[in-house]
């Protein structure tokens, strides 16, 4: 079965512009999570959709990010307008209903400038 | 809000020490506990789910321990190699599917 696949793998963008990241989760998979690394701290959980409801969006940073998931498949992470604190490595991560077995995708590096 | 918490926040182990750090949580709305090795710039990597009170899994030198009613986790690794440097990852899997990060313990072997 295909993985978890993210794009794009890396996106370089001016302070103060719009990025779009994209995940797109095993099929089947309900439970779609994202979260981001920052330079040299911890990863921090996002968002959590069931489907296409947001289940839990207590990690998003302000307003500047917007998560979407239409349908129910895949999900576009929002960032407008960026700033240099967004920079870091944004990962989605997908799994079954009642299933513990969660599938991370490679990751989208982010710099902003 | 749970809290994962993960000891220590970093180590030096020389190469062919053996070692283990701690995962801890609250016991209370346990569903299963997640380790994964992560390397920056890749994706984690899931070594153990560990959901029984007592499980005790191993891969190869790594191996790990669980005990849901005092609420912590153990990673073990024996005989450390260079390749096993990397950051550990905790995630607890709570209530509706929620997930819950510790911070990590990064791992460095020295030779």
């Amino acid at each position: 079965e295909a993985g978890v696949t993210q794009f794009p793998s890396h996106s370089v963008i001016e302070k103060g512009q719009t990025v779009t990241l994209r995940c797109d989760p095993i099929s089947g998979h309900d439970n779609l999570y994202w979260y981001r690394r920052v330079m040299g701290k911890e990863i921090k959980f996002l968002l959590h959709f069931v489907k296409e409801s947001k289940q839990d969006e207590s990690g998003m940073p302000n307003n500047r990010f917007l998560a979407e998931r239409t349908g129910g498949t895949y999900s576009t992470l929002k960032v407008q307008p960026a700033e240099l604190e967004d920079s870091g490595v944004y990962f989605c991560a997908s799994s079954q209903r009642g299933n513990y077995g969660y599938t991370f995708g490679s990751g989208t590096r982010l710099t902003v400038v | 809000i749970l809290n994962v918490e993960q000891s220590p926040q970093s180590l030096h182990v020389q190469e062919g020490d053996s070692t283990n750090f701690t995962c801890s949580f609250p016991s209370s709305n346990f569903y299963a506990l997640h380790w994964y090795r992560w390397e920056t710039a890749k994706s984690p990597e899931a070594l153990f789910v560990m959901t029984l009170n007592g499980d005790e899994k191993k891969k190869g030198r790594i191996s790990a321990t669980l005990n849901t009613k005092e609420g912590y986790s153990y990673l073990y690794i024996k005989g450390s190699q260079p390749e096993d440097s990397a950051t550990y990852l905790c995630v607890l899997i709570g209530g509706a599917d929620g997930l819950t990060f510790g911070k990590g313990t990064h791992l460095i072997i020295q030779p």
